[in-house]
């Protein structure tokens, strides 16, 4: 099957620092990938919609300054936490759509702000 | 809006016996998908449900879907511990159906 990777898998930082999280498609296009964003014990809650060459598309009450969406390519997504706090601590989560309803999960990536 | 309930939340039950959960969301759409999870992973596909009267089932699992009841279910039969994760259901909007809203999740725990 499709594999969308992300990385990294876990990072820590200090409050007030940015982190960058990357999301690729290793083996196939994906004109739209999805960052979900989940705490302990809860479910997933989708944060944005990232399209390949344009602007991403953000849930309401997501801060688009906060978290910066760039997607570059059609391969790759990138998360940025922007100004990183410990209430943004939380397990980051991307899928990448193959068309068609085929949506494919990232790893994951922890981030942990001290 | 959208919205995707899971029952029960939480789920202790002894090996071999059978339960169900289930997914109910409370607008229109065509396709439902059951991840499972694991502590600390990302999701695992586990089905994915794109008409009415659909069933399909891997193993122990069994899901179905009844689209005018905004209703799925995922039975398990004959339960083992190696099952003991986190489950999900999830809608896709029907204007873009690849972004998903997630159901609550059911922790369910399998004891010998």
């Amino acid at each position: 099957g499709a594999v969308v990777s992300q990385h990294p898998s876990w990072v820590i930082c200090k409050s007030g620092t940015s982190v960058k999280i990357e999301c690729r498609s290793l083996d196939f296009q994906a004109t739209t990938m999805f960052w979900y964003r989940q705490f302990p014990k809860q479910s997933l809650m989708l944060m944005a919609t990232s399209n390949e060459g344009s602007k991403a598309t953000y849930e309401q009450g997501v801060e688009k300054d906060k978290f910066l969406i760039n997607h570059a390519s059609l391969t790759l997504s990138t998360l940025t936490v922007t100004s990183a706090h410990p209430e943004d601590s939380s397990f980051y989560i991307c899928s990448a759509s193959k068309g068609r309803g085929e949506l494919f999960f990232g790893e994951g990536s922890r981030l942990t702000v001290l | 809006e959208l919205k995707v309930e899971q029952n029960p939340l939480f789920l202790s039950m002894q090996e071999g016996k059978n339960y169900t959960i289930y997914c109910n969301y409370s607008t229109t759409s065509d396709r439902l998908y059951w991840y499972r999870q694991d502590p600390g992973k990302s999701l695992e596909s586990l089905f994915v449900l794109l008409s009415n009267g659909a069933v399909k089932q891997e193993g122990r699992l069994m899901a179905s879907l009844d689209t005018k009841a905004r209703l799925s279910t995922l039975h398990i039969t004959a339960a083992v511990h190696d099952l003991s994760a986190t489950y999900f259901c999830a809608v896709g909007r029907m204007v873009n159906t690849d972004k998903l809203i997630f159901g609550t999740g059911t922790r369910l725990q399998v004891f010998p």
